[in-house]
């Protein structure tokens, strides 16, 4: 199996921009989650896909992010009018439960940095 | 709530030396899950152990060993004759019921440097 992949790796943007970023979970995955890592702290989630439908969403959310899952497969996070606070990196995992076994993989991330 | 506490911030040793990576977490939940994930400086979470709550059983895959011990509520790693290799920040990891089991939250981590 090909790893979860995410694109772009590096984004560096100017306050106020959209940015879009993309994950591609492992291919039979049928989870998919996005986390936030600052530096010096471990990731905290944001939010999870089961196939389409976005099942939670973190208060860490705010109303300027969106992501999206259309037809299952990859998935899509975008922040809108980008703060210097949201610079961190965004990782990607994706999961597959089978009988009581339910372990995330991750990606490499896209570091974002807000100028 | 749940939380997991990484105490140790930074450890250095030399390469051939056993380290242990300590890891403390909270939980009220009776069914819950703990892990292990190793991000070297790519940036990639590297997947190392998942273990359930209803088993205590240690586990040693390797160099790497792990001790789960309920009555005090650890989960730590212990990395036998370490190597320049093992270099990484290192994360403990839970899920439960009560956040919901398809979040992980995460320690602080602790960075491990191995020195030839």
């Amino acid at each position: 199996d090909t790893g979860v992949s995410q694109d772009p790796r590096h984004k560096i943007t100017k306050r106020g921009q959209n940015v879009t970023f993309r994950c591609d979970p492992i291919s039979e995955h049928n989870r998919l989650y996005w986390y936030r890592q600052t530096l010096g702290q471990g990731p905290e989630f944001l939010t999870y896909f089961q196939n389409e439908a976005q099942l939670e969403k973190s208060r860490l959310l705010s109303d300027r992010f969106s992501a999206e899952r259309p037809k299952g497969s990859f998935s899509t996070l975008e922040i809108q009018r980008t703060e210097q606070g949201d610079s961190a990196m965004y990782l990607c995992a994706s999961s597959q439960p089978r009988d009581s076994e339910d372990t995330q993989y991750f990606g490499p991330g896209t570091r974002l940095t807000v100028l | 709530a749940q939380k997991v506490t990484q105490a140790q911030t930074e450890i250095s040793v030399v390469e051939k030396e056993d380290v242990t990576l300590d890891c403390v977490y909270e939980t009220r939940d009776t069914t819950y899950y703990l892990f292990w994930y190793k991000q070297p400086p790519s940036g990639e979470l590297v997947f190392l152990i998942r273990r359930n709550s209803f088993d205590e059983q240690n586990e040693i895959s390797g160099r790497y060993s792990w001790n789960f011990q309920k009555s005090t509520s650890s989960f730590n790693f212990t990395i036998t004759a370490s190597q320049v290799v093992d270099s990484a920040v290192y994360f403990c990891a839970l899920s439960g019921y009560q956040t919901g089991f398809q979040k992980l939250v995460f320690g602080t981590g602790t960075r491990l440097l191995v020195s030839p």
